[in-house]
């Protein structure tokens, strides 16, 4: 069974601080991908990367995918009171998985005004 | 827009009670999956289906067992509902596999309480 190590598990900042989430693994994925859940919702995508060293923006959120394809980060720059959310990185293993995802533990974020 | 909807927002069942959680998904993807979700545990697979009829265990089974009769509709059964299946569980729905960037689409969940 692959695993996602995902942290912290926890993160409680002032708005406008910067943060990082780190999404580690001992297997390779063939992608990653980062969802964002609010209380009530289900987890939305945030992104997809796809190649080893990959760099991906979005707004004020930066995306990597480690060379090796077995990690990622998340970071967040001048965080905001509305970014607060569970974040949850997922791996798809290669071959045959049918999509399947491996899901690690979540990031509670809480971004204090 | 993709649309999966749960049956139920909340359920509060009896130990011992067969429960049914149904899901719903309006765009005609062949994968559907069930998860449960636990502070701390992220989200953990249950069961998975990737056509009508298939179905495959996922990660965590036991105690589970699911129905998919229709492509949109995906079904998870609990034979008899124990103290220990108290959780969120989230349904989701995405294309077949072969991209490898395929986005899984979740559905708002249902917080079941097993008393």
């Amino acid at each position: 069974t692959q695993l996602l190590e995902q942290s912290p598990q926890f993160l409680s900042i002032q708005e406008g601080e910067n943060l990082t989430v780190y999404c580690n693994s001992s297997s390779v994925f063939s992608s990653l991908q980062w969802y964002r859940q609010e209380p009530g919702e289900g987890p939305v995508l945030l992104v997809t990367v796809v190649t080893g060293g990959e760099v991906k923006k979005l707004k004020r959120l930066t995306f990597q995918f480690g060379d090796a394809r077995k990690d990622s980060s998340l970071h967040i720059t001048a965080a905001q009171p509305g970014d607060t959310g569970l974040y949850l990185c997922a791996g798809r293993a290669g071959g045959t998985s049918y999509g399947k995802l491996t899901f690690g533990q979540g990031t509670i974020l809480t971004v204090h005004p | 827009d993709v649309k999966v909807t749960q049956s139920s927002r909340y359920l509060v069942k009896r130990t011992g009670e067969k429960v049914f959680l149904e899901c719903v998904q309006d765009m005609d993807h062949e994968n559907m999956f069930w998860y449960r979700q636990d502070p701390g545990l992220g989200l953990r697979l249950i069961y998975f289906s990737y056509d009508v009829k298939m179905k495959e265990k996922g990660d965590i089974p036991e105690g589970y067992s699911v129905s998919r009769e229709k492509k949109e509709r995906f079904s998870l059964i609990l034979e008899s509902a124990s103290t220990n299946q108290t959780s969120m569980y989230l349904c989701a729905s995405s294309l077949r596999a072969g991209l490898g960037k395929e986005t899984q689409y979740f559905g708002p969940g249902t917080r079941l309480l097993v008393l």
